[in-house]
């Protein structure tokens, strides 16, 4: 049911693009993207609903793959300030109220 | 624009001690959760909260009880605290949503050891 996220880890020079997926064995209703830096709270970005709709960031892109059950986070143009561990939460038919937390995503943005 | 606040910030306990984590939201939110974060294990959901009055268990309930009396707190208790606990507490809030389509918002998390 935790959805799988992958890679593990990226290593980015500034400037460079990355892609963060998130896959579920389940049909989703909505994924929640967030970004958590050491030692802090995991702070929002965006959400991906059923059918399409998306809130969130300016500057950072997500899909949502209805029929793959899996979505993706596009970092294009990194910046130092990207660096940090990327977490997706989803939720499913019949469990909509809470989220389920993927592992997270390494982050690394170097000069 | 104080968000989601958590108190305290750092607790060193004894096996066997118990205590309380508060949680308090000045967003008026209906949602409100616990998570707890442990190196490699991501977010896991211990006890949730739709309304004033109502609590549900998360993924990982055992030891810990919760109660919210207002709308606005949302508390976390440790009966009998174990080294297993040990771990950073985070608590998070959002509006009521169908299919979760409001962003949860997150404290600065507690931080806690139990010896």
């Amino acid at each position: 049911q935790q959805p799988v996220q992958s890679p593990q880890a990226v290593i980015l020079r500034e400037g460079e693009d990355a892609v963060i997926n998130c896959s579920s064995s389940k049909a989703l209703y909505s994924v929640h993207w967030y970004r958590q830096k050491h030692g802090e709270a995991p702070v929002f970005l965006m959400i991906l609903l059923k059918g399409g709709e998306q809130k969130g960031h300016e500057k950072i892109s997500a899909s949502f793959n209805e029929k793959k059950q899996q979505s993706s986070l596009y970092l294009t143009a990194s910046q130092l300030s990207y660096s940090g561990t990327y977490f997706c939460g989803t939720a499913y038919a019949g469990n909509n109220r809470k989220l389920i937390w993927g592992l997270g995503t390494s982050l690394a943005v170097n000069p | 624009n104080a968000g989601v606040t958590q108190t305290p910030k750092f607790r060193v306990l004894k096996t066997g001690q118990s205590m309380t984590l508060l949680c308090a939201q000045d967003m008026n939110h209906e949602y409100m959760y616990w998570y707890r974060q442990d190196p490699g294990m991501g977010l896991r959901l211990i006890h949730y909260s739709v309304g004033e009055g109502t609590t549900a268990k998360g993924e990982v309930p055992d030891g810990y009880n919760v109660s919210r009396l207002k709308k606005q707190n949302f508390l976390l208790g440790l009966e009998s605290a174990a080294p297993s606990q040990t771990s950073v507490y985070f608590c998070a809030s959002s509006y009521a949503a169908s299919y979760s389509n409001q962003p949860q918002h997150f404290g600065d998390g507690t931080r806690l050891s139990i010896l």
